[in-house]
């Protein structure tokens, strides 16, 4: 079974801290994704990576970076977090990029930003 | 552009029967997938059931089944038999474009099931 493992799973942090959102697959999988998850607004895709030291942008990548030094590992870094930075972070990862395939989340971050 | 519309934000349904929760979907492209997700309060999104556009029989799995009515663009899923643990938020989501595994989501459905 895929493993998507997110290393926290609250988190409360200031306004201007800069935040490390990590996350960990075990099954090799080439692609890993970042969603934001709010009340109403479903699931928002901020960035996402196909390779090791690539990223891509999503749709609201504003104030967000990421990081992917390993296949496994795909790190969402809050520069100066913010209040309204307060959700759900949701990462995935999928085997290919034929469509066909299912992304794999992990339990989520509740992030607070206070 | 792509987008999933789903216009009901909760439903409830009795234990043992049948639930339809509504999607649809707007796009361009001739080659596109549909997939149902499920997030119990524990957050975790669950896989649940896939569509390709192409595909000639509706998606089954298990208690999980999707009415898929390509000129209608709706790919509504059908829960059987309903139990206490199905209550939990319920997205459909779409493939967002061609050649990739990202994904486009509705806002949910929050699913009640009372004995």
């Amino acid at each position: 079974d895929v493993k998507v493992t997110q290393s926290s799973r609250y988190l409360v942090k200031r306004t201007g801290e800069k935040v490390f959102l990590e996350c960990v697959q075990d099954m090799d999988h080439e692609n890993m994704f970042w969603y934001r998850q709010d009340p109403g607004l479903g699931l928002r895709l901020i960035y996402f990576s196909y390779d090791v030291k690539m990223k891509e942008k999503g749709d609201i990548p504003e104030g967000y970076s990421v990081s992917r030094e390993k296949k496994e590992r795909f790190s969402l870094i809050l520069e100066s977090a913010s209040t309204n930075q307060t959700s759900m972070y949701l990462c995935a990862s999928s085997a290919d990029r034929d469509g066909n395939s299912p992304l794999h989340f992990g339990n989520g971050t509740r992030l607070t930003v206070t | 552009a792509q987008k999933i519309t789903q216009t009901q934000p909760g439903m409830f349904v009795q234990e043992k029967e049948a639930v339809t929760l509504d999607c649809t979907y707007d796009t361009s492209d001739p080659s596109y997938g549909l997939f149902w997700y499920k997030q119990p309060s524990s957050g975790e999104m669950i896989f649940l059931i896939y569509q390709g556009s192409y595909d000639q029989q509706n998606a089954t799995e298990g208690r999980y089944s999707l009415n898929f009515q390509k000129a209608r663009k709706s790919a509504n899923l059908v829960i059987s038999a309903s139990q206490l643990g199905d209550s939990a938020m319920y997205f459909c989501a779409m493939r967002d474009g061609y050649n990739t595994d990202k994904l486009i989501f509705g806002t949910g459905t929050r699913l009640q099931v009372f004995p």
